[in-house]
Protein backbone atom coordinates (compact mmCIF):
# COMPACT_ATOMS: atom_id res chain seq x y z
CA UNK A 1 0.00 0.00 0.00
CA UNK A 2 1.35 3.46 -0.87
CA UNK A 3 1.96 5.71 2.29
CA UNK A 4 3.10 9.15 2.44
CA UNK A 5 4.47 10.24 5.76
CA UNK A 6 4.53 14.61 6.22
CA UNK A 7 6.65 15.79 9.42
CA UNK A 8 6.19 18.12 11.35
CA UNK A 9 3.20 17.41 11.51
CA UNK A 10 2.39 21.32 12.83
CA UNK A 11 4.93 24.47 13.14
CA UNK A 12 4.65 27.78 14.69
CA UNK A 13 7.34 30.01 13.69
CA UNK A 14 7.72 33.84 13.63
CA UNK A 15 7.58 36.34 10.87
CA UNK A 16 10.90 36.49 9.24
CA UNK A 17 11.99 32.97 10.31
CA UNK A 18 13.06 30.03 7.88
CA UNK A 19 10.85 26.42 7.43
CA UNK A 20 11.79 23.19 6.35
CA UNK A 21 8.88 20.51 6.01
CA UNK A 22 9.55 17.29 5.39
CA UNK A 23 7.79 14.48 3.24
CA UNK A 24 9.18 10.81 2.81
CA UNK A 25 6.95 8.36 0.32
CA UNK A 26 6.55 4.34 -0.75
CA UNK A 27 4.74 4.66 -3.83
CA UNK A 28 4.45 2.21 -6.21
CA UNK A 29 5.96 2.71 -9.99
CA UNK A 30 6.64 6.49 -8.52
CA UNK A 31 6.61 9.19 -11.38
CA UNK A 32 5.95 12.55 -9.65
CA UNK A 33 6.14 14.66 -6.02
CA UNK A 34 4.09 17.20 -5.52
CA UNK A 35 3.04 20.05 -3.27
CA UNK A 36 -0.24 22.25 -2.40
CA UNK A 37 -0.79 24.92 -0.12
CA UNK A 38 -3.75 24.83 1.83
CA UNK A 39 -5.15 27.87 3.33
CA UNK A 40 -9.23 27.93 4.37
CA UNK A 41 -10.74 25.94 0.96
CA UNK A 42 -9.06 24.38 -1.90
CA UNK A 43 -5.56 23.04 -1.74
CA UNK A 44 -3.81 25.13 -4.69
CA UNK A 45 -1.22 23.62 -6.57
CA UNK A 46 3.11 24.75 -5.98
CA UNK A 47 5.29 22.22 -7.15
CA UNK A 48 5.47 18.97 -9.07
CA UNK A 49 8.76 16.85 -8.86
CA UNK A 50 10.06 14.26 -11.21
CA UNK A 51 13.66 14.94 -11.26
CA UNK A 52 16.09 13.98 -8.38
CA UNK A 53 17.98 16.66 -7.08
CA UNK A 54 16.60 19.72 -8.87
CA UNK A 55 15.46 22.22 -6.97
CA UNK A 56 12.49 24.16 -8.34
CA UNK A 57 11.60 27.90 -7.10
CA UNK A 58 9.17 29.83 -7.07
CA UNK A 59 9.91 33.71 -4.90
CA UNK A 60 10.58 32.41 -0.93
CA UNK A 61 9.37 28.67 -1.94
CA UNK A 62 11.50 26.24 -3.03
CA UNK A 63 11.53 22.07 -2.99
CA UNK A 64 14.01 19.33 -3.83
CA UNK A 65 13.04 15.43 -4.59
CA UNK A 66 15.78 12.77 -3.19
CA UNK A 67 13.97 9.94 -5.22
CA UNK A 68 17.14 7.57 -3.89
CA UNK A 69 16.04 8.44 -0.26
CA UNK A 70 12.63 8.68 -1.22
CA UNK A 71 11.93 12.10 0.65
CA UNK A 72 11.58 15.62 -0.22
CA UNK A 73 11.65 19.11 1.14
CA UNK A 74 9.70 21.97 0.84
CA UNK A 75 11.47 25.19 2.45
CA UNK A 76 9.99 28.73 2.94
CA UNK A 77 12.57 31.51 3.56
CA UNK A 78 11.96 34.87 5.46
CA UNK A 79 8.33 33.57 6.60
CA UNK A 80 5.76 35.81 5.92
CA UNK A 81 1.71 35.75 7.40
CA UNK A 82 0.55 35.14 4.42
CA UNK A 83 2.36 31.49 4.68
CA UNK A 84 -0.17 30.20 7.32
CA UNK A 85 -1.84 27.49 5.62
CA UNK A 86 -1.27 23.76 5.37
CA UNK A 87 0.85 22.04 3.11
CA UNK A 88 0.23 18.73 1.56
CA UNK A 89 2.47 16.57 -0.46
CA UNK A 90 1.38 13.94 -2.33
CA UNK A 91 2.72 10.82 -4.49
CA UNK A 92 2.05 10.37 -7.99
CA UNK A 93 2.73 6.45 -8.92
CA UNK A 94 2.17 4.90 -12.38
CA UNK A 95 -1.73 3.68 -12.44
CA UNK A 96 -3.95 4.35 -14.99
CA UNK A 97 -5.82 6.80 -13.12
CA UNK A 98 -2.84 8.87 -11.76
CA UNK A 99 -3.94 8.33 -7.96
CA UNK A 100 -1.84 10.64 -5.59
CA UNK A 101 -1.15 9.13 -2.52
CA UNK A 102 -1.61 12.48 0.15
CA UNK A 103 0.24 13.09 3.48
CA UNK A 104 -1.54 14.05 6.55
CA UNK A 105 -0.31 17.91 6.13
CA UNK A 106 1.91 20.05 8.20
CA UNK A 107 -0.16 22.82 9.69
CA UNK A 108 1.98 25.75 9.61
CA UNK A 109 1.34 28.92 11.57
CA UNK A 110 3.45 31.93 11.46
CA UNK A 111 3.34 34.81 14.01
CA UNK A 112 3.48 38.34 13.18
CA UNK B 1 -12.40 29.81 -16.97
CA UNK B 2 -14.33 29.12 -13.21
CA UNK B 3 -11.93 25.88 -13.12
CA UNK B 4 -13.75 23.46 -10.65
CA UNK B 5 -16.88 24.08 -9.07
CA UNK B 6 -18.88 22.44 -6.19
CA UNK B 7 -22.32 22.49 -4.59
CA UNK B 8 -23.39 22.83 -2.48
CA UNK B 9 -20.96 24.57 0.23
CA UNK B 10 -22.05 23.33 3.16
CA UNK B 11 -25.31 20.44 4.15
CA UNK B 12 -26.11 19.41 7.70
CA UNK B 13 -28.14 16.05 7.16
CA UNK B 14 -29.80 13.53 9.66
CA UNK B 15 -28.26 10.25 9.77
CA UNK B 16 -30.08 8.30 7.49
CA UNK B 17 -30.91 10.88 5.08
CA UNK B 18 -29.35 11.00 1.36
CA UNK B 19 -28.02 13.51 -0.86
CA UNK B 20 -25.95 14.27 -3.74
CA UNK B 21 -23.07 16.55 -3.96
CA UNK B 22 -22.04 18.07 -7.66
CA UNK B 23 -18.85 18.94 -9.49
CA UNK B 24 -18.42 20.77 -12.17
CA UNK B 25 -15.27 21.49 -14.18
CA UNK B 26 -14.77 23.65 -17.80
CA UNK B 27 -11.66 22.56 -18.33
CA UNK B 28 -12.36 19.68 -20.42
CA UNK B 29 -10.06 17.04 -18.31
CA UNK B 30 -10.65 13.75 -18.37
CA UNK B 31 -9.77 12.74 -14.95
CA UNK B 32 -12.04 13.21 -11.92
CA UNK B 33 -12.05 12.42 -8.33
CA UNK B 34 -13.60 12.87 -5.00
CA UNK B 35 -11.75 13.03 -2.03
CA UNK B 36 -12.72 13.31 1.87
CA UNK B 37 -10.38 15.57 4.02
CA UNK B 38 -10.40 14.47 8.10
CA UNK B 39 -8.01 16.02 10.50
CA UNK B 40 -4.95 14.95 10.89
CA UNK B 41 -5.64 12.20 8.02
CA UNK B 42 -4.92 14.78 4.90
CA UNK B 43 -6.89 13.70 1.56
CA UNK B 44 -8.28 10.18 0.92
CA UNK B 45 -9.64 8.99 -2.24
CA UNK B 46 -13.34 7.83 -2.33
CA UNK B 47 -13.93 7.59 -6.27
CA UNK B 48 -12.64 8.78 -9.37
CA UNK B 49 -13.19 8.41 -13.27
CA UNK B 50 -10.87 8.32 -16.18
CA UNK B 51 -13.58 9.28 -18.34
CA UNK B 52 -17.27 10.08 -19.46
CA UNK B 53 -19.39 6.96 -18.23
CA UNK B 54 -16.53 5.51 -16.82
CA UNK B 55 -16.45 5.61 -12.52
CA UNK B 56 -13.97 3.39 -10.32
CA UNK B 57 -13.18 2.30 -6.56
CA UNK B 58 -10.63 4.60 -4.58
CA UNK B 59 -9.25 4.60 -1.01
CA UNK B 60 -12.47 4.56 1.26
CA UNK B 61 -15.48 3.98 -1.28
CA UNK B 62 -18.11 2.10 1.19
CA UNK B 63 -21.24 4.44 1.72
CA UNK B 64 -20.86 6.26 -1.50
CA UNK B 65 -21.69 5.54 -5.10
CA UNK B 66 -20.41 8.14 -8.31
CA UNK B 67 -21.71 8.68 -11.24
CA UNK B 68 -20.02 10.43 -14.40
CA UNK B 69 -23.07 10.99 -17.51
CA UNK B 70 -21.19 13.84 -18.34
CA UNK B 71 -17.76 14.71 -19.11
CA UNK B 72 -17.97 18.20 -16.95
CA UNK B 73 -19.88 16.87 -14.39
CA UNK B 74 -19.41 14.19 -11.53
CA UNK B 75 -21.32 13.63 -8.76
CA UNK B 76 -21.07 12.19 -5.41
CA UNK B 77 -24.12 10.40 -3.74
CA UNK B 78 -24.59 9.41 -0.49
CA UNK B 79 -27.03 6.30 -0.21
CA UNK B 80 -27.87 6.27 3.66
CA UNK B 81 -25.58 9.30 5.54
CA UNK B 82 -23.47 7.94 8.92
CA UNK B 83 -22.24 10.42 11.33
CA UNK B 84 -18.93 8.94 10.32
CA UNK B 85 -19.72 10.69 6.78
CA UNK B 86 -18.94 14.21 8.67
CA UNK B 87 -16.05 15.56 6.38
CA UNK B 88 -15.12 18.05 3.85
CA UNK B 89 -15.47 16.77 0.64
CA UNK B 90 -13.09 17.90 -2.14
CA UNK B 91 -13.62 17.29 -6.10
CA UNK B 92 -10.56 17.46 -8.31
CA UNK B 93 -9.78 17.09 -12.20
CA UNK B 94 -6.53 16.78 -14.16
CA UNK B 95 -5.70 16.22 -17.51
CA UNK B 96 -2.49 14.97 -18.52
CA UNK B 97 -0.09 15.62 -16.26
CA UNK B 98 -0.33 14.42 -12.25
CA UNK B 99 -1.57 18.01 -11.31
CA UNK B 100 -4.71 18.01 -9.97
CA UNK B 101 -6.98 21.13 -9.63
CA UNK B 102 -9.16 20.93 -7.00
CA UNK B 103 -12.94 22.81 -5.87
CA UNK B 104 -13.28 24.65 -2.93
CA UNK B 105 -15.06 21.89 -1.22
CA UNK B 106 -18.34 21.12 0.47
CA UNK B 107 -18.54 20.88 4.71
CA UNK B 108 -21.10 18.15 5.43
CA UNK B 109 -22.38 17.58 9.23
CA UNK B 110 -24.31 14.27 10.12
CA UNK B 111 -26.12 14.44 13.11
Amino acid sequence: EDKVVQSPLSLVVHEGDTVTLNCSYEVTNFRSLLWYKQEKKAPTFLFMLTSSGIEKKSGRLSSILDKKELFSILNITATQTGDSAIYLCAGAGGTSYGKLTFGQGTILTVHP
Amino acid sequence: NAGVTQTPKFRVLKTGQSMTLLCAQDMNHEYMYWYRQDPGMGLRLIHYSVGEGTTAKGEVPDGYNVSRLKKQNFLLGLESAAPSQTSVYFCASRDILYEQYFGPGTRLTVT
